[in-house]
Parts: C-alpha cells; structure tokens; sequence
C-alpha cells in the first residue's frame, strides 16, 4: 500500500458524458501526478500540481483540466469523453516539486470505460 | 527532450535463471533513472532509483541496476528469478525541468517466469 488513494477504482460511462476522478496523496506530500496508460500510448504523463498550483503540463487534452486542493487532493476532470479517454488514469504524489528527485508513489489507478 | 527504449516487450527466463531487462535512456541533462514494476491489476511499485552517487543501485526483492553514462543504460537485473517476479517492469527518467520531475516512462517489459 503505496499511500495514495485513487476513487472511483472503475468507471463505466458513455461517449460525450463528463466525469471526475480523485486523487488523496501520501499523507505529506504536496505534489500530484497524473498519469495515463493506454495500450496504443503507454504511460504518458498529464500534468502535476504542487501545493495547489499548476507545476507542468504533459499530453493533457485541452478537454480534461485538473485542480489540486487546500487540502492537497486533486480531481482530475475528463470531459465530452471519447472511446479513446478509455484507460488507466494513475495519481502519483511526492514530497516536493523542486530541488531534489523525490520519488514518486503512485496509486491504485482509476480505470475508465468509455462506452 | 528524455526518452526511454525498453528493448524487448516480452521476456521469459526459467525460475532460477537471471533476469536482464533492458533500458536506455535520451536526456539533455543529468538524468534520474528508476525502475517500477506493475503488478495485473495494480498500481506502480517503486523497485529502485539512481539520483546521484553510486552506480550501482540495489532495489527491493533483490534487484539492482546499474547506470552506465557511456552507454546510456540503466538495465534491472536480478540473479535468480522467482515466479512471483511475473510482472510488467518499467523504466522511467526524470530530471528538473522548470522544478517539476515528471516521469517519461518506456513501453514495459512484460516478464514471464517458466517454472
């Protein structure tokens, strides 16, 4: 158990419909990775937010945004869903964003279906 | 730019043999190279990570790997593979890019273990 929880664990939704995934990081940690994995693209990183803010961008679609709260949670929003959004959505947290590589604990991962 | 070449997506070794997974990495800047194993159905585990220092990392579950700046590698081996080893291994590289650490991964080794 790496710490960080991932809800829903399964997602079955259809094309065109909107949908939230949560992201709780290590207790501590202030900094959240979204990952994808799909079978054609692999891994692929999203984006990352540290303390609240927006940190870097990755091969995020201009559909799906992301926020980090107060409370360092991040939801991850996925809209006017394709065939294609369907795949394993991971959330990873570390203790920094800066100076140092911190090591990155990943989640359970999210998977969605896009039917 | 980074990129990741794991070489081979599938590998089998008989339990007992040596486990060789390869990795080279493409970065413009001193990289940090880590390994993580994915489980069917879970999320990433941490096996090691080179930052700095040493060459020679040891992991969990008696892997090591061994950065070569010549070469551009980072290969994962372990000298006596068990079947709970059967898992998809992947190579990752990071470095500071406007203070965020984002992971590139490769395309996974998928291992299989023949008792």
């Amino acid at each position: 158990d790496s710490g960080v929880t991932q809800t829903p664990k399964h997602l079955i939704t259809a094309t065109g419909q909107r949908v939230t995934l949560r992201c709780s990081p290590r207790s501590g940690d202030l900094s959240v990775y979204w990952y994808q994995q799909s079978l054609d693209q692999g891994l692929q990183f999203l984006i990352q937010y540290y303390n609240g803010e927006e940190r870097a961008k990755g091969n995020i679609l201009e559909r799906f945004s992301a926020q980090q709260f107060p409370d360092l949670h991040s939801e991850l929003n996925l809209s006017s869903l394709e065939l294609g959004d369907s795949a394993l959505y991971f959330c990873a947290s570390s203790v920094g964003g800066t100076g140092t590589a911190y090591e990155q604990y990943f989640g359970p991962g999210t998977r969605l279906t896009v039917t | 730019a980074q990129s990741v070449t794991q070489l081979g997506s599938h590998v089998s070794v008989s339990e007992g043999a040596l486990v060789l997974l390869r990795c080279n990495y493409s970065s413009s800047v001193p990289p940090y190279l880590f390994w993580y194993v994915q489980y069917p159905n879970q999320g990433l585990q941490l096996l090691l990570k080179y930052t700095t220092g040493a060459t020679l990392v040891k992991g969990i579950n008696g892997f090591e790997a061994e950065f070569k700046k010549s070469e551009t590698s980072f290969h994962l081996t372990k000298p006596s593979a068990h079947m709970s080893d059967a898992a998809e291994y992947f190579c990752a590289v990071s470095s500071s890019g406007a203070g965020s650490y984002q992971l590139t991964f490769g395309k996974g080794t998928k291992l299989s273990v023949i008792p």
